[in-house]
């Protein structure tokens, strides 16, 4: 099987980094992929990846770690804007399902 | 834009009632999803499908069937509905290119149907 964890929130100051931890248990997966969702709204992509490594997009960095079985996001320059919910996913191996953590609440204060 | 749509936002219907939620995405994507999400758990994956007609069972398919006739609809039914249905859903869809890892791509989602179930 395959278990997501994210912690629950998380709190961090307008215009500071802050890092999103996401650890897994799973014998196997495509990639992993980090969405953003606002309350009430739809998730949106972020990021993937595939092979171990950093990915960076603009203020969004995602980073992967499969023999650590660790990932996290990064975002720098936080905004107000970036309150919301970031969700963790594996595709699996055979690249149809996906499965998501509970997601971590960030909230950004001024 | 890739844009998913969903029939509702907000839904709102009696034990034991025929439920249907509509999907539809305009970007041509052979894969649609729909999920459920509830504090503290998640989304999870009722069904999924890959073609038209086609499909397969996600981890919670209890009590729900789908319905595939045309490339872009994807419809979730809840047969006879019940209060622990009472669930944020969500619709999503990706296209295809392989199984290659180098393949992958994203899920668009819908906006949410939030149904309530009295």
């Amino acid at each position: 099987g395959q278990n997501i964890d994210q912690p629950t929130e998380m709190t961090a100051t307008e215009g500071a980094i802050v890092q999103i931890n996401c650890t897994y248990q799973t014998s196997g997966f495509n990639g992993l992929f980090w969405y953003q969702q606002h309350a009430g709204e739809a998730p949106t992509f972020l990021s993937y990846n595939v092979l171990d490594g950093l990915e960076e997009k603009g203020r969004f960095s995602s980073f992967l770690s499969r023999s650590k079985g660790y990932s996290y996001l990064l975002l720098k320059e936080l905004q107000m804007k970036d309150s919301a919910s970031y969700l963790c996913a594996l595709r699996n191996t055979g690249g149809f399902k996906t499965i998501f953590g509970a997601g971590t609440r960030l909230f950004v204060k001024a | 834009d890739v844009k998913v749509t969903q029939s509702s936002r907000y839904l709102v219907k009696r034990t034991g009632e025929k439920v249907f939620l509509e999907c539809v995405q305009d970007m041509d994507h052979e894969n649609m999803f729909w999920y459920r999400q509830d504090p503290g758990l998640g989304l999870r994956l009722i069904y999924f499908s890959y073609d038209v007609k086609m499909k397969e069972k996600g981890d919670i398919p209890e009590g729900y069937s789908v319905s595939r006739e045309k490339k872009e609809r994807f419809s979730l039914i809840l047969e006879s509905a019940s209060t622990n249905q009472t669930s944020m859903y969500l619709c999503a869809s990706t296209t295809f290119q392989g199984w290659a890892s180098g393949s992958l791509r994203e899920q668009y989602f819908g906006p949410g149907t939030r149904l309530t179930v009295t």
